[in-house]
């Protein structure tokens, strides 16, 4: 058990609609990042959020937002979803510095049909 | 940009095989490089880490090393098991400036036969 909770575990939804994924990093991690992982893209860095600001920001679409609350969990919306979106969202979660590891949370599978 | 290229899979193996599977990488500056693995229906966990040249990291019987001349990072054990087979990852940690993240291979999927 790595401390980053995901929630929900498996999410199944329509095109065009509107979703939410939910993240607790390890207690006493101010970093949060979100990663997509689909059969055709791998494992792509979506977004990074330190301490309630977003630092750094990857292949994520404009229809995806992220956010970081001062409880430090972070939420990532995705909106007017399409088939592709279907894939595995992974939160990870770090302490601060360049030489720390990321604990990946179990992730949550979103299928959209 | 940053880039990692891992060897093409699928890799099926003996138990008690010895295993290499190759990681090399493109990058700017001196990223710390990593091994993360994700056994089926489970999320990704760190295997090992080398932070600058030169350094072997090392967990469960698995070791890589950080060489910076050949821009490589490969992933090997003296003698796998069952419980190895999993999907193993290949990453650089890309920092600059309090922003970072991680590139990932695209991975490769062991399976060991009894």
């Amino acid at each position: 058990d790595s401390g980053v909770t995901q929630t929900p575990k498996h999410l199944i939804t329509a095109t065009g609609q509107r979703v939410t994924l939910r993240c607790s990093p390890r207690s006493g991690d101010l970093s949060v990042y979100w990663y997509q992982q689909s059969l055709d893209q791998g494992l792509q860095f979506l977004i990074q959020y330190y301490n309630g600001e977003e630092r750094a920001k990857g292949n994520i679409l404009e229809r995806f937002s992220a956010q970081q609350f001062p409880d430090l969990h972070s939420e990532l919306n995705l909106s007017s979803l399409e088939l592709g979106d279907s894939a595995l969202y992974f939160c990870a979660s770090s302490t601060h510095g360049n030489y720390n590891e990321q604990f990946f949370g179990p992730g949550t599978r979103l299928t959209v049909l | 940009g940053n880039s990692v290229t891992q060897m093409e899979g699928p890799v099926t193996l003996s138990e008690e095989a010895f295993l290499t599977i190759n990681c090399t990488y493109t990058a700017t500056g001196y990223p710390s490089l990593f091994w993360y693995v994700q056994y089926p229906g489970e999320g990704l966990q760190l295997l090992l880490k080398a932070t600058k040249a030169d350094d072997k990291g090392s967990n469960k019987g698995f070791e890589a090393t950080y060489r910076k001349e050949t821009t490589s990072f490969h992933l090997e054990k003296g003698s796998v098991q069952v419980s190895d087979s999993a999907v193993y990852f290949c990453a650089l940690n890309q920092y600059i400036q309090g922003a970072q993240k991680l590139v990932f291979g695209q991975g490769t999927r062991l399976t060991i036969n009894p």
